[in-house]
């Protein structure tokens, strides 16, 4: 079974520049997590979709991070202008089944690593 | 909300050691536990885990313990060999927040051969 396929697998950019991130969950796995991983800490989360709808977005910074999974599959995080802060690694997990439960094993994405100048 | 904390930040032991990995967690409706290693330009992985109707289990050479009154759980590696070195993380999580994972700072283990 393929894992959880993210790309691309490093991205350099100068900060106001925008970028994207592309995550491609197991297949069958209704939730899609997207986290950021600052040097020396754990995965901070950024946003949770369950299918289409993100129904936990609540330490995404909305001014200038979006992300959409248009068709309960793929999903795509987006930086607008990216800042020097930025720099981090963005992974994406995703679990078989659907809120209102704990203990769903994650499975995690080799991630991409954001490097801002 | 729920705050994890992990020690050590680093550990050292020699080949065929045990390792011991502390967290502590903040949130007593935390009731699922997960493990992960991280290798360096890779994905966490899931090592195991455990829920808070157990006490401990067991795979292999790898261990977690659970005191749910402490609100405390460890990891437990016995005969490191040098493929464990990697930087490990613990988690804790409730169904009140849709499974989320709240993650520890990690350890970096490193086994000497």
């Amino acid at each position: 079974e393929a894992g959880v396929v993210q790309s691309p697998r490093y991205k350099i950019i100068e900060k106001k520049q925008p970028v994207a991130f592309w995550c491609n969950p197991i297949s069958g796995h209704n939730t899609l997590y997207w986290y950021r991983q600052n040097l020396g800490q754990g995965p901070e989360l950024l946003i949770r979709y369950e299918n289409e709808e993100a129904v936990d977005d609540s330490q995404l910074p909305k001014d200038r991070f979006s992300a959409e999974r248009l068709k309960g599959v793929d999903s795509t995080l987006k930086i607008q202008p990216a800042e020097l802060g930025d720099s981090a690694v963005y992974l994406c997990a995703s679990s078989e089944r659907t809120s209102g439960r704990a203990g769903d094993t994650q499975y995690f994405g080799p991630g991409t690593r954001l490097t801002v100048l | 909300g729920e705050n994890v904390e992990q020690h050590p930040s680093t550990l050292s032991v020699q080949e065929g050691d045990s390792a011991v990995i502390k967290c502590t967690y903040s949130d007593s409706a935390s009731n699922y536990f997960p493990w992960y290693k991280q290798e360096l330009g890779k994905g966490p992985q899931l090592i195991i885990d455990i829920r808070s109707n157990v006490g401990e289990k067991k795979d292999q050479r790898i261990a977690v313990t659970l005191n749910k009154t402490a609100k405390h759980f460890s990891l437990h590696i016995t005969e490191t060999q040098p493929e464990d070195s990697a930087v490990y993380f613990c988690a804790a999580s409730n169904q009140y927040t849709g499974n989320q994972f709240y993650f520890g700072t990690g350890t970096s283990l490193t086994v000497i051969p």
